[in-house]
């Protein structure tokens, strides 16, 4: 149980164009979502936290209209990058916590595979 | 979040045990220990969290110090697929998760 699917693993996209990250629990529902960036050789960063139909909440310093993040159901968020640019190149890695149903203890969360985004 | 501190990298023989530390001097009562791991490419992975208490499953068992400053996460068995960086993180409950550089631990034949 507790798998966390993402979609697509790896996409290449244009500079000035949008894409759009999808983030699936597959066997639970998740009430809390959370997306993370990682940089080649360095940790996990932290860039947003959302609820199941509510707003997300942004880390310090992560411009949220670059950055739109929308959690609308229970086994679904989706993050799409804006008017990406190749800064944003990173693997961008979404996951989430349950808050005691569906035999997750709330306790920990569980990652999805990560998305390798290349923005040329 | 406390911070954690953690060795840069360690080696371990494969089918030895791996003990691998992390100090948390700075750990509210109410904060949970947690370790995750990541292979390479992979998206983080639960390994184990605990309170006061040992705690031991499948993968892994969580040795917290009585004063609860430190912790060690032992692998008991060391496989190759057990090459990966390993986050020792501190919280209040699986939220906001800090991730810090962890400790690549290389597991050698």
């Amino acid at each position: 149980g507790a798998v966390v699917s993402q979609h697509p693993s790896r996409v290449i996209c244009k500079s000035g164009t949008s894409v759009k990250i999808e983030c699936r629990s597959l066997d639970f529902q998740a009430t809390t979502m959370f997306w993370y960036r990682q940089f080649p050789k360095k940790s996990l960063m932290l860039m947003a936290t959302s609820n199941e139909g509510s707003k997300a909440t942004y880390e310090q310093g992560v411009e949220k209209d670059k950055f739109l993040i929308n959690h609308a159901s229970l086994t679904l968020s989706t993050l799409t990058v804006t008017s990406a640019h190749p800064e944003d190149s990173s693997f961008y890695i979404c996951s989430a916590s349950s808050t005691g149903t569906s035999g997750i203890s709330g306790y920990e969360q569980y990652f999805g595979p990560g998305t390798r985004l290349t923005v040329t | 979040d406390a911070k954690t501190t953690q060795p840069p990298s360690m080696d371990c023989a494969e089918g030895r045990a791996a003990n691998l530390p992390c100090n948390h001097s700075t750990i509210s009562g109410n904060e949970y220990v947690y370790w995750y791991r990541q292979i390479h490419s992979q998206g983080p992975q639960y390994i184990i969290h605990g309170l006061k208490n040992n705690e031991t499953n499948e993968m892994a068992s969580l040795i917290i110090t009585e004063d609860r400053k430190s912790s060690t996460l032992i692998l008991p068995h060391a496989t190759l697929r057990d090459t990966a960086v390993y986050y020792c993180i501190v919280s209040f409950n699986d939220y906001k998760l800090s991730f810090g550089a962890g400790t690549t631990v290389t597991v050698r034949a």
